[in-house]
């Protein structure tokens, strides 16, 4: 199967600008991630989608970033405006129920945000 | 949710075994364990997952004892290719409506020297 699409790899802004990402999710899956990774750290999850409404977004900032899924397949994330400390790869992942219960994640490779 | 504590980076070389402990002491009855592996420039990647005894695929295998209480994730015969970052997880796949979400700790560095 095809993977988790995302773009753009790479992105360069400067600060106070905005930016948005796209996911494409395994066909299929009902549930879509963002995650943000720091240099040197684990992915830490912003947002969690289940078909097209909102699970979990209780780590979003939400005075600058916001998220939305559209029927449910394809999601944007924006920031807006973006800040140093959002220099970060942004991780995005799809989810379905699997026979025996393990919901296996697929993580798209993500992309690169700088902010100088 | 459990919280995980692995070692920050370990070192090895090609051909040895690898043994990376993940404790988990608050596990819950209904969590599974789960392992990811991630390069650079990639996003993480599924290794393994088990909930109890050994489980063994083609990449590696996962001991866990009978208190659940931690875990080891076993590499045999590392290669260069195997350098990369290491999570393990916990968390409950059982859910219905899709409400699980994993939460990743710093993970495990791994370093394979030739």
């Amino acid at each position: 199967e095809a993977g988790v699409a995302q773009s753009p790899r790479y992105k360069i802004i400067e600060k106070r600008q905005s930016v948005a990402f796209w996911c494409n999710p395994i066909s299929g899956h009902a549930t879509l991630y963002w995650y943000q990774q720091i240099l040197g750290q684990g992915p830490k999850l912003l947002i969690q989608f289940q078909n097209n409404g909102v699970v979990d977004d209780s780590q979003l900032p939400k005075d600058r970033f916001s998220a939305e899924r559209l029927k449910g397949v394809d999601s944007t994330l924006k920031i807006q405006p973006a800040k140093l400390e959002d220099s970060a790869v942004y991780l995005c992942a799809s989810s379905s129920p699997k026979p025996g219960g393990y919901h296996g994640y697929t993580f798209g490779s993500g992309t690169r945000l700088t902010v100088v | 949710l459990a919280k995980t504590t692995q070692p920050i980076s370990m070192d090895s070389y090609e051909g040895q075994e690898v043994n990376i402990t993940c404790s988990h002491n608050n596990i819950a009855t209904n969590d599974y364990i789960t392992w990811y592996q991630q390069f650079p420039s990639q996003g993480p990647r599924f290794i393994i997952q088990g909930y109890k005894t050994k489980v063994t695929n083609e990449v590696a295998s996962l001991f866990i004892p009978a208190d659940r209480k931690s875990s080891t994730l076993s590499l045999p015969r590392v290669s260069l290719s195997d350098t990369a970052v290491y999570y393990c997880l916990v968390g409950d796949p059982s859910f219905s409506g899709g409400y699980n979400k994993l939460i990743f700790g710093a993970g495990t560095r791994l370093a394979v020297h030739p």
